[in-house]
């Protein structure tokens, strides 16, 4: 199966700092590339996502940096607060709804006040 | 209605044991997708349905692994004669053709322990 590699694998952020994530895939053939948001004991939920054919993306404090000749795309949460303390998760997958999403190794970011 | 539900939360089965969860899609989405997460985070696609038919189960350890959604039931993953290996939290999501996001809503999980 192929990966997404996805780093660093935790990040201790202060409040107001910015919390970057960065991830790298191999293949081309997909056209969708979420980031989720997973809290202790819950699902992972979509937080923002990004097709190749835009190279940034961005909503509210978060934004997606995509870099298609490099294979390498990036989460920046600007203005990083203590709730955004959770585990980011890169993926990969293809629009349209009813392809799986394969998953980065994920990040898990604590922001400290 | 408007989140994915899965039953039961937690499930606690001997090695060998048959286990058996289930999941609720969002009512309208006629995508289902089951999930494993290990301990290390990392998530491993199971299988995918479109309505009551299989869409993908290129991640089903067939041997040991079974899944069905039939209409007006809930979808269900059961697993026979469980293992130590078994042990992770099972994730469904949820989706609607169409909609241009591939927008999986996933729900809480069920976490599996296989003692």
């Amino acid at each position: 199966q192929q990966q997404v590699k996805q780093s660093p694998q935790s990040l201790i952020v202060q409040k107001g700092g910015i919390s970057i994530i960065n991830c790298a895939y191999e293949n081309t053939a997909f056209d969708y590339f979420p980031w989720y948001q997973q809290f202790p004991g819950k699902g992972p939920a979509l937080l923002i996502a990004i097709r190749p054919d835009v190279s940034e993306k961005k909503e509210g404090r978060f934004t997606i940096s995509f870099n298609k000749s490099a294979k390498q795309f990036s989460l920046h949460i600007m203005d990083s607060q203590p709730g955004d303390s959770a585990t980011y998760f890169c993926a990969r997958g293809s629009a349209g709804g009813y392809q799986k999403v394969t998953f980065g190794t994920g990040t898990k970011l604590q922001v400290i006040p | 209605g408007e989140e994915v539900a899965q039953t039961p939360k937690h499930l606690v089965r001997g090695e060998g044991q048959k286990a058996k969860l289930y999941c609720a899609p969002i009512k309208g989405h006629s995508y289902v997708f089951w999930y494993q997460q290990v301990l290390k985070n990392e998530f491993k696609f199971l299988i995918s349905f479109q309505n009551e038919n299989v869409f993908d189960e290129t991640g089903m350890p067939k041997e040991r692994f079974s899944a069905k959604c039939l209409p007006n039931s809930p979808c269900s993953l059961e697993i026979q004669a469980t293992k130590l290996e078994d042990s992770a939290v099972y994730f469904c999501a949820s989706s609607i053709l169409g909609q241009g996001r591939n927008e999986q809503y996933f729900g809480p999980g069920t976490r599996l322990t296989v003692t």
